[in-house]
């Protein structure tokens, strides 16, 4: 069984249009997390849950919405997309979050494409 | 502030050489926790190790090692008779602690091309 599943895994879309994604991890873990990766391939973190409760949101257009429904589950809604949206976006999930030394497992990403 | 420099933007080697990926970090911090992963041409994120700062003794898991060396803040990683499916794009990342505000800091990962 896949740990952390994301769908879409492809998402093409026009300007101005409103999309959501999708993230579930099976791994128990509290913690859920968004990143961006560009297309030179730099990974940013944009959110992170832990039990529901948002603790990191980076400096992010608040046309991005995450909603945590329960601590298995991300998602991540965009209003109004925008060409400069496109990239990858990948969940994650750790077991705690708040501790450095957890390891962050994703999953296999998104590709939202903005025509 | 953390930061995670991969000098090598793009590797080639010809399969069977051994090829070492460099990793720079800075930060502030005593205690922290050094990853790696590895990004196949499929896309996904794959986790290799996690080292913390307190432990410096290499590390070796099949034809992967890792040397971590705090006097110069560095945690390369080696791939030993390299081989087509190890091409990917590998990260180095970075975690310390910041009140419950703990980043992974990336850096800009380094292309590597086995031919065969």
């Amino acid at each position: 069984d896949t740990a952390v599943s994301q769908t879409p895994k492809y998402l093409v879309t026009q300007m101005g249009n409103d999309k959501s994604i999708k993230c579930e991890q099976n791994l128990g873990h509290d913690t859920m997390y968004w990143y961006k990766q560009d297309s030179k391939k730099f990974l940013k973190i944009m959110f992170s849950y832990n039990n529901k409760e948002l603790i990191i949101n980076e400096t992010v257009p608040n046309r991005f919405s995450p909603k945590s429904p329960d601590k298995a589950h991300l998602n991540l809604h965009i209003n109004s997309l925008e060409l400069g949206d496109s990239a990858v976006y990948f969940c994650a999930s750790s077991l705690r979050g708040l501790a450095p030394s957890d390891t962050q497992y994703f999953g296999p990403g998104t590709r939202l494409t903005v025509l | 502030a953390q930061k995670v420099t991969q000098a090598q933007t793009e590797i080639s080697v010809v399969e069977k050489e051994d090829v070492t990926l460099d990793c720079v970090y800075e930060t502030r911090d005593t205690t922290y926790y050094l990853f790696w992963y590895k990004q196949p041409p499929s896309g996904e994120l794959v986790f290799l190790i996690r080292r913390n700062s307190f432990d410096e003794q290499n590390e070796i898991s099949g034809r992967y090692s890792w040397n971590f060396q705090k006097s110069t803040s560095s945690f390369n990683f080696t791939i030993t008779a390299s081989q087509v499916v190890d091409s990917a794009v590998y990260f180095c990342a970075l975690r310390a602690p910041n009140f419950g505000n703990e980043k992974l800091t990336f850096g800009t990962g380094t292309r590597l091309t086995i031919i065969p």
